[in-house]
């Protein structure tokens, strides 16, 4: 079965900070990788996605960037951190070819300080 | 999409009554529906599916309504207990190709015993 694995679950990092977070999806070939954000009470905000080893769309313009360095793994990075980084980031995956659901991970919270 | 800067509406009910979340959708080529609930802290949970082809589905205790004229999807779940309680959002999919899963406006379920 596939299962998908990101961590840390929670981070506080200073402001001006590096940042990586990663995910990686076991049982399943060539997923479509997500990243979302999530503000305290709010909805879900897609930040970017891929469809494929290297290659990254991006939704919204924004300190952060992502990765796609194997087939299953996805890493969301910044190189400094802001205080309106903060929030509540999941990682999720769904099939490649077909357009169904897509399955999270359990998140990781992000407070920056 | 552009919702995701408001704050999530409230829905309270009592535990036995039967709850309803809706949900409008904007792209008329989406073909594909998903309703997640999301407790705190935790990643959104797959409950129940529909595809355009179809105006009703039923799950354990909740049903899903689908009526495209409108572009309006409903949530029904009978007999609301309190571990019902949770945020649920609708997501949308679907044209040809890779298309991203697109987030509505979640609802925050409030059950009292």
């Amino acid at each position: 079965s596939q299962t998908i694995h990101q961590w840390p679950a929670t981070l506080v990092q200073p402001v001006g900070s590096p940042l990586s977070l990663e995910c990686t999806v076991e049982g399943t070939s060539n997923p479509n990788l997500y990243w979302y954000r999530q503000a305290a009470g709010r909805g879900l905000q897609l930040l970017f996605y891929s469809v494929g080893i290297g290659q990254i769309s991006s939704e919204v313009p924004q300190n952060l960037s992502a990765s796609r360095p194997q087939d299953r793994q996805f890493i969301l990075s910044s190189k400094k951190l802001l205080l309106s980084d903060s929030g509540f980031y999941l990682c999720a995956w769904s099939p490649p070819w077909v357009n169904t659901e897509a399955f999270f991970g359990q998140g990781t919270r992000l407070t920056v300080v | 999409g552009e919702s995701v800067g408001l704050h999530l509406p409230t829905l309270s009910v009592q535990e036995g009554d039967n709850s309803i979340i809706n949900c409008a959708y904007s792209n008329s080529a989406s073909d594909y529906f998903i309703w997640y609930k999301q407790e705190s802290g935790k990643g959104p949970q797959f409950i129940i599916d529909i595809r355009s082809n179809m105006d009703k589905r039923q799950g354990q205790r909740v049903t899903v309504l689908l009526n495209k004229t409108v572009k309006h999807l409903s949530l029904q779940i009978a007999a609301t207990q309190p571990g019902d309680s949770a945020v649920y959002f609708c997501a949308e999919t679907g044209g040809t190709g890779f298309q991203k899963l697109v987030f509505g406006t979640g609802t925050r379920l409030l059950v009292s015993p």
